[in-house]
């Protein structure tokens, strides 16, 4: 069955340290997959997607992620995490079994130190 | 551009009763999924609306239901409401589907007593 997990509940970072979100996924084919970001009391908003072509891949607010397919991972990272980066953060999977869906991770809760 | 909104944003409704639920995309988009976020149980997808035609569904019992209109809104229905549906459900819209960015709506917190 297709699943996907994010190793860590939470995290806490120090403002301007590098941060990097774990994110694996069991899936036959190379899906589609993305990282959203989601704030108190907002819906998500998408950060990046890859669907094929280059596997690092460059997203909004200083985020990327690097597709392995080898180790079936598309971990997030961010050279330096600023205090409005506290947010949950969920990896999420895009299927093709009888139904297309996306299957989303359980999340990541960052908090940021000042 | 307007984003995606839901309405009403906060519900309460008790046992038994039934909650239709509302959300109007981006203009232009055809595709609206519909997802449940709980604590124990994450984000779940309920299912997804293309051209006013049911095209992807999640594995929910058929008391959740929903519909999709000419102009592109959705609803979806939940019917002889248990506690456990209580959570946060979230609509988004993309152009064609699950392959291309989903925007999402704030929400809308359903809480049963």
């Amino acid at each position: 069955a297709q699943s996907v997990t994010q190793p860590d509940i939470h995290i806490t970072v120090s403002e301007g340290a590098s941060l990097e979100l774990r994110c694996n996924y069991s899936y036959g084919a190379t899906p589609y997959l993305f990282w959203y970001v989601q704030s108190p009391g907002q819906g998500l908003q998408l950060l990046l997607k890859y669907f094929s072509g280059d596997t690092l891949v460059q997203g909004i607010k200083g985020f990327e992620a690097e597709f392995k397919r080898s180790q079936s991972s598309f971990n997030l990272r961010k050279p330096s995490v600023h205090w409005s980066d506290a947010a949950e953060y969920f990896c999420a999977v895009g299927v093709k079994t009888s139904y297309d869906k996306v299957i989303f991770g359980p999340g990541t809760s960052l908090s940021v130190i000042p | 551009k307007a984003g995606v909104t839901q309405t009403p944003r906060y519900l309460i409704k008790t046992r038994g009763q039934q909650v239709t639920l509302s959300c109007s995309p981006i203009s232009g988009h055809r595709s609206v999924s519909w997802y449940q976020q709980t604590p124990g149980q994450g984000l779940q997808f309920l299912f997804e609306y293309f051209s006013e035609t049911q095209r992807n569904k999640g594995n929910f019992p058929g008391r959740f239901s929903g519909r999709q209109f000419s102009n592109s809104r959705s609803e979806m229905n939940v019917s002889t409401l248990e506690l456990g549906d209580s959570a946060l459900y979230l609509c988004a819209s993309s152009m064609e589907g699950y392959q291309e960015t989903q925007y999402f709506g704030p929400g809308t917190r359903l809480l049963v007593l």
